[in-house]
């Protein structure tokens, strides 16, 4: 399966700031997801990162709040914006290698919000 | 309802016995099916996916599948220590706007020496 790396894997950022973590894939996908894992709870999907078109979002999650970019077929970035301790999660890429074939996790960033 | 129902546990199960998991799900247009194994601080790892009715075996793990049910189930048979972890049961929503992966939320897994 394809060697996903993420960065960074955590961060402790102050209110009011912003991040960008960045996911790379060592071979071209089809599909590249983001998700969020709050403290105790399942997964959640944030959006579709779609290859040079805006991102599909889910009900709940807004491009204003959680830009995402997919210049190509290898990388996305998701960057979350003006912070606040609620958004304090795991932060995940997943990708999907082909129609309706599993999707496989990056390790994760861990942000936390002071 | 929730789209994907399992219970969360903890299942507490002695080494060397079989762990059951389950999982149902209300989309019954679902085709596409899948185990993650996460263990704590560690992101999900796939161990699993089945498309058909029926079992599918992959040495310890046997993953079951029955649409008229709607459910599916994993069976980790000889369980170690090692499997201690929460098992995410996920199914594929297929959507116009592109398929969405949807996850239960998680049925936590102790396997006791």
């Amino acid at each position: 399966s394809a060697v996903i790396s993420q960065k960074p894997s955590r961060d402790i950022c102050q209110r009011g700031t912003s991040l960008t973590i960045q996911c790379q894939v060592d071979s071209q996908v089809t599909m590249m997801f983001w998700y969020r894992q709050q403290p105790g709870q399942s997964l959640t999907l944030i959006a579709t990162a779609n290859q040079g078109s805006e991102a599909t979002y889910e009900s709940g999650f807004v491009i204003d709040k959680f830009p995402i970019s997919r210049p190509n077929l290898t990388f996305s970035t998701l960057t979350v914006s003006n912070m606040s301790p609620e958004d304090s999660s795991i932060y995940l890429c997943s990708v999907e290698t082909g129609v309706n074939q599993p999707q496989h996790f990056g390790d994760g960033t861990r942000l936390s919000i002071l | 309802q929730k789209e994907v129902e399992q219970n969360s546990g903890p299942l507490s199960v002695p080494e060397g016995a079989i762990a059951s998991l389950n999982c149902t799900y209300s989309d019954r247009g679902s085709q596409s099916f899948f185990w993650y194994r996460q263990y704590s601080g560690k992101s999900p790892e796939l161990i699993m996916f089945i498309y058909s009715n029926g079992d599918k075996e992959d040495g310890r793990f046997t993953a079951q599948l029955n649409k008229a049910s709607q459910y599916v189930s994993l069976l980790i048979r000889d369980s170690q220590p090692s499997d201690s972890a929460t098992y995410l049961c996920a199914f594929l929503m297929i959507k116009a706007a592109g398929n969405k992966l949807t996850f239960g939320g998680g049925t936590r897994v102790l396997v006791k020496p």
